[in-house]
Parts: structure tokens; sequence; C-alpha cells
């Protein structure tokens, strides 16, 4: 059964501070996702990720996956307010078909003036 | 272009009783799947249907739930005789026949109160 842990599960960091987000998987797999949720909204895809040592970026957030240590990272640069909420990483394990997401049990990011 | 729609968008029923969640996925979309969150947890996924057919419902309790993706209209997801463990938020998402990056859309959910 595919595990996808995340750490931390809870994050308080001051503005204008960096932190990173782990993502831990693990079995096989080249495809991973970054989602974004609101309290009491839906998902807002953030990365797609699909190959080993893929990175993408987008405002104060980097994404990258390592798909031999099974490790994607989420980065904040510079954290503002507007990026209070709880992220998740998602896992399509390899394979044809393959269309079940894993979901970790997300970081609630809180960020303080 | 609308995103996945989802309705209601909150229900509210007493244990015993039927819920029925909708989902019409985005336009294009033929791949509609199925996740329920309970609180302070991730999406867990339920089932994944293509129109009339159920392709993947491993992560569907045996019981109580059923679901459909019919020719016409929003794919629904049925719970009867609901009970309090049932509470919880059910997301759908969808993607397209050619499902490329097989990135999932997900609507705004449904939130389940089981009184």
């Amino acid at each position: 059964e595919l595990k996808v842990e995340q750490n931390p599960l809870f994050l308080s960091m001051q503005e204008g501070k960096n932190y990173t987000i782990y993502c831990n998987y693990s079995t096989t797999s080249d495809r991973l996702y970054w989602y974004r949720q609101d309290p009491g909204k839906s998902l807002e895809s953030l990365f797609v990720l699909l190959s080993n040592g893929a990175v993408k970026q987008e405002g104060r957030l980097m994404a990258s996956l390592d798909t031999k240590a099974r490790l994607s990272t989420l980065h904040i640069t510079a954290a503002v307010h507007d990026l209070s909420a709880t992220y998740f990483c998602a896992v399509d394990p390899s394979g044809a078909g393959s269309y079940q997401l894993t979901f970790g049990k997300g970081t609630k990011l809180s960020v303080i003036p | 272009n609308a995103g996945v729609m989802q309705n209601p968008r909150h229900l509210v029923r007493r244990r015993g009783q039927e819920a029925r969640l909708r989902c019409s996925p985005m336009k294009g979309h033929s791949h509609v799947y199925w996740y329920r969150q309970l609180p302070e947890e991730g999406l867990k996924f339920m089932v994944y249907l293509q129109k009339e057919n159920i392709i993947d419902e491993s992560g569907m309790p045996k019981e109580r739930f059923s679901a459909e993706f019919p020719k016409e209209g929003p794919s629904i997801l049925r719970i009867q005789q609901v009970v309090r463990g049932d509470s919880a938020a059910y997301f759908c998402a969808s993607s397209p026949l050619d499902r490329g990056t097989y990135e999932q859309y997900f609507g705004p959910g449904t939130r389940l109160t089981v009184t």
C-alpha cells in the first residue's frame, strides 16, 4: 500500500522567513502533485511534477521532485500572510492506467505578521 | 469554461436517511473520481468512473455506498442509511479523455453532516 507522509503537519512561521515542507512516499512514482486548500474550500492545483529532477516555481513557492529518494519538497520564500493554507502533496503511482491519487495528511501553514 | 461543479455544497441528513451527491465534470472531461476527506485528514480515493462504467471502486465501503456516471447527466454518489461516521467532505474531480499529465481538477466539495 502506497504511503505518503508530509512533514511538518503544522507550521507557524513569521512573514519574511523561508521554510520547506517535505513529502516522502513509499513506492515508485514519477508523478507528484501539490495542492493548496483554504478552509472550507476545494483543492487548488499548484504544481505538477512529472520527472526526476523536476523543479517548478510560482511566485514565492518552489517545488522539486527526487524520484530516487522518493521525496518532494515545497519551498516557501519570504512568506506572506496570503500563503496561510493547508498544502497537500499527492502521488500517482507509476504504471499504465494509474489514477488513484494518494494524498498526504497535509501541512497546515500559518504565516504570522 | 466552467470548472467541476458539485451540488449541494452542504447537506444535512439524519441517521438512516439517504444522501445523494452530484458532480458535473468540466466540459470535455470524461473521467470522474470521488474522494472523501475527514476532518484534519488528506483526501481518500473512493471510486473512478467513466461514462456508464465503474472502472475502480476499490476505495468504496462495501455497503451503503454506490456511484454512477450515466450517459446523460451528472455523476452521483449515493449513500444509503447514513451514519454519523459518514460526515465528511466529499470531493469530485475530473480529467480529460486525453489524460496528459494525469492531473485531476477538483470541485468545491459537498460537506455532509449526519445528525
